[in-house]
């Protein structure tokens, strides 16, 4: 069964640095997400992403993060200068529909970032 | 105005019992309600979803109750299992949102032999 895989599973960076997580979602969608969820607390959506640009972002998604997709596989999302309250599980999820459309979202198995 | 509001927080029930979970939204352009499964260090997975035109949805022992009129929903296991020990989200979507999901924030079920 397809799945969506995130790497790494567990990083861990000092504040102020750079970190990039990674997404490959499955194979046939089109539409990926970002989530995040702090410790405990609930999940949150960050930013939706659609034919090479952001669809929708959350008031979380600020200027220190931005999404890519380099190429025909990867989903990337960098938090270009990480802060100790950007600490959190991040995941991944991809859909084959999207607006107009009741969509299933597939989710990751997430990467959870430790900043120090 | 976007959030779903989630109870229990915690739920403990026999095996063989019956769960519940409640959900309450405010958004009337929601129009999709999709509820999730998350077991410790995994993502969540879609269990099972509904659309405001129906008033119940039912697969296997997992029914949705919704209730348009009272914007609630609700998510009813029944004989409940040890292995359905996990963390249950509501959440909430309308169509033109590109699937942004609001989520409530979760109830931990334990399910006891």
């Amino acid at each position: 069964e397809p799945e969506v895989t995130q790497t790494p599973s567990h990083q861990v960076t000092q504040m102020g640095q750079e970190v990039i997580l990674r997404c490959v979602p499955i194979s046939n969608h089109l539409y990926f997400y970002w989530y995040r969820q702090i410790l405990g607390q609930k999940v949150e959506f960050l930013v939706s992403f659609y034919n090479n640009e952001i669809s929708e972002k959350s008031e979380i998604f600020d200027d220190q993060f931005s999404v890519e997709r380099p190429d025909g596989s990867n989903f990337t999302l960098k938090i270009r200068s990480t802060k100790l309250e950007d600490s959190a599980m991040y995941f991944c999820a991809s859909s084959a529909r999207g607006k107009g459309s009741y969509n299933e979202q597939f989710f990751g198995p997430g990467t959870r970032l430790t900043v120090l | 105005q976007q959030q779903v509001k989630q109870s229990p927080q915690s739920l403990i029930v026999q095996k063989g019992g019956i769960s519940i979970i409640n959900c309450a939204y405010e958004n009337t352009a929601f129009d999709y309600f999709p509820w999730y499964q998350q077991f410790p260090g995994k993502g969540p997975a879609l269990l099972i979803a509904i659309r405001p035109d129906v008033s119940e949805k039912k697969e296997g022992r997992f029914t949705i109750s919704f209730n348009k009129s009272a914007k609630q929903f609700s998510l009813h296991i029944m004989d409940s299992q040890p292995g359905d020990s996990a963390t249950y989200f509501c959440a909430a979507a309308h169509g033109g949102s590109q699937g942004n999901l609001i989520f409530g924030k979760g109830t931990k079920l334990s399910v006891k032999p």
